[in-house]
C-alpha cells in the first residue's frame, strides 16, 4: 500500500538556520508530490508540488523541494527559516490517480 | 473571494448523539473530501466524493456517514458508533472529476468536535 513517513516529528531551530524536512514514499510508479503547511490557527494550504520536470521546485516563501526518484524522496528545505515558519508540514503523495495520502506531518519550532 | 467554508467551527457532542459538520465550497470544484486529523497521525481520509450523487469510503469510513446531492455542499455525519470522533475534522476540494490526480487540494479551516 502506498504510505509516506515524515521521520522529522518535531524540529526546533533558531532564526536563521538552514531547514530540511524529511518526506520518504512507498509507491513504484509515477507520482505527484504536495508539501502542505499549517500555520498556527489556520488552514492547510499548500506550499509546492511536483508533477513532472525538473525535480526541484520551487515553492511559496522561499521553500523548495527536490524529488529524487531513486531514493523515493521529496525533502522539504529553506536556508534561511523566520519565527513565522512556525507551522506543521505535511507531505503528500498521490500515485496512480489513487486517493491522496498524507504523512504523519513535522512540527517546525523557530526560535527569534 | 472563492474558498471552502466548514460550520461550525467547534462542536460538543453528547455521548449517543449524531452530529453533522457542514462543508461549503464556492469553488466550482468537482470532488471534495473529509479528513480526520488527530496529534501524530497526519491527516486520514474517512469519505470522498467525485460528482455529485456519488461518494466512497476512505480508509476510516466507520462510524461516519456523507451525502452529496449538491456539488457545493458534502456534509459529513458522525454517528453514534464512532467510538473515538474527538478530533479536528477537515473539509477540501479539488477540481479534478477523477478525484486525486495531481490537482492539489483547498482545505477549510476545520471544525473540532469534542464529546461532553
Amino acid at each position: 500500500a502506498q504510505s509516506v513517513s515524515q521521520h522529522n516529528h518535531h524540529v526546533i531551530l533558531s532564526e536563521a538556520a538552514s531547514l530540511e524536512l524529511g518526506c520518504n514514499y512507498s509507491y513504484g510508479g509515477t507520482v505527484n508530490l504536495f508539501w502542505y503547511v499549517q500555520y498556527p490557527g489556520q488552514h492547510l494550504q499548500l506550499l509546492l508540488k511536483y508533477f513532472s520536470g525538473d525535480p526541484l521546485v520551487k515553492g511559496i516563501k522561499g521553500f523548495e523541494a527536490e524529488f529524487i526518484k531513486s531514493k523515493f524522496s521529496f525533502n522539504l528545505r529553506k536556508p534561511s527559516v523566520q519565527w513565522s515558519d512556525t507551522a506543521e508540514y505535511f507531505c503528500a503523495v498521490n500515485a496512480g490517480f489513487q486517493k491522496l495520502v498524507f504523512g504523519t506531518g513535522t512540527r517546525l519550532l523557530v526560535s527569534p | 473571494d472563492g474558498g471552502i467554508t466548514q460550520s461550525p467551527k467547534y462542536l460538543f457532542r453528547k455521548e449517543g448523539q449524531n452530529v453533522t459538520l457542514s462543508c461549503e465550497q464556492n469553488l466550482n470544484h468537482d470532488a471534495m473530501y473529509w479528513y480526520r486529523q488527530d496529534p501524530g497521525q497526519g491527516l486520514r481520509l474517512i469519505y470522498y466524493s467525485q460528482i455529485v450523487n456519488d461518494f466512497q469510503k476512505g480508509d476510516i469510513a466507520e462510524g461516519y456517514s456523507v451525502s452529496r446531492e449538491k456539488k457545493e455542499s458534502f456534509p459529513l455525519t458522525v454517528t453514534s458508533a464512532q467510538k473515538n470522533p474527538t478530533a479536528f475534522y477537515l473539509c477540501a476540494s479539488s477540481p479534478n472529476k477523477r478525484g486525486y490526480s495531481n490537482q492539489p487540494q483547498h482545505f477549510g479551516d476545520g471544525t473540532r468536535l469534542s464529546i461532553l
